[in-house]
C-alpha cells in the first residue's frame, strides 16, 4: 500500500495567517491527491483533488500544489472556521485509497 | 440535493456483528461507486471498503477482510457494510462515502457518520 504522510501533526496559527500543510507519498502517485476537512461532529468536506483543483464551493484562499510524491495545501489567510483537521488522500493505487495521518488546525 | 445517511451503529460486544446502512438520495445512486471509512477515537480516516456502481467490485482493507461485507440494494438506493467479528479496534465512526471521476477519484459527498461501540 502507498503511504501518506503529513506535516505538521498539529499547528497553531493566527487568524489572517498564512498556513501550509504538507503531504508526501511514500510513491510517485503523479497528481492524485486529494484534500479533505473534517470538523467534530460534521461530514468530511472535500477541499481539493487532484493536487491543485478546488471543488465547488470552497473559498477561494484554499489552494493545493505538488505532484509526484510532494503536495501542499495552503490556507491563504486563515479564518476561524477553518479550525479542524486536514487529511490527504492518495487515489493513484486502489484498493485502498490511502490517508494521512491528518493535521489539527487550531488558533493561537 | 445529495444526502447520504447512516443508521445502524450501536454497542455491541467483541465477537458480534452488526449491519450499517447508508440511506442515498439526491443522485442516480446506481451510476456511482460508494465507499466506507472510519475514525476510530484519537484516530485519523482510514478506508475500510468500496462497492462499485454495478455492485460487481467489491474491495476492503486488509484490517476488516474476511469479516466485512459490502453490498448495496439499488431498488432501496442504500450501502449496508455487514460487520461480524467485531474487535475493539473496530470502534469509531464510521462514514459512507460516494466517489467521483474527475482527473482522478475522490469522494466528493459524506455522510454525518454513525457510531460503532465494541465493548464488553
Amino acid at each position: 500500500d502507498i503511504q501518506m504522510t503529513q506535516s505538521p501533526s498539529s499547528l497553531s496559527a493566527s487568524v489572517g495567517d498564512r498556513v501550509t500543510i504538507t503531504c508526501r507519498a511514500s510513491q510517485n502517485i503523479a497528481t492524485h491527491l486529494n484534500w479533505y476537512q473534517l470538523k467534530p461532529g460534521q461530514a468530511p468536506k472535500l477541499l481539493i483533488y487532484v493536487a491543485s483543483s478546488l471543488q465547488s464551493g470552497v473559498p477561494s484562499r484554499f489552494s493545493g500544489t505538488g505532484s509526484g510524491t510532494d503536495f501542499t495545501l495552503t490556507i491563504s489567510s486563515l479564518q476561524p472556521e477553518d479550525i479542524a483537521t486536514y487529511y490527504c488522500q492518495q487515489s493513484h493505487s486502489f484498493p485502498p485509497y490511502t490517508f494521512g495521518q491528518g493535521t489539527k488546525l487550531e488558533i493561537k | 440535493e445529495v444526502q447520504l445517511v447512516e443508521s445502524g451503529g450501536n454497542l455491541v460486544q467483541p465477537g458480534g456483528s452488526l449491519r450499517l446502512s447508508c440511506a442515498a438520495s439526491g443522485f442516480m445512486f446506481n451510476m456511482y461507486a460508494m465507499h466506507w471509512v472510519r475514525q476510530a477515537p484519537g484516530r485519523g480516516l482510514e478506508y475500510v471498503s468500496g462497492i462499485s456502481s454495478n455492485g460487481g467490485t467489491t474491495y476492503y482493507a486488509d484490517s476488516v477482510k474476511g469479516r466485512f461485507t459490502v453490498s448495496r440494494d439499488f431498488y432501496n438506493n442504500t450501502l449496508y457494510l455487514q460487520m461480524g467479528f467485531l474487535r475493539t479496534e473496530d470502534m469509531g465512526v464510521y462514514y459512507c462515502a460516494r466517489e467521483i471521476r474527475v482527473g482522478g477519484f475522490c469522494f466528493d459527498y459524506w455522510g454525518q457518520g454513525i457510531l460503532v461501540s465494541v465493548s464488553s
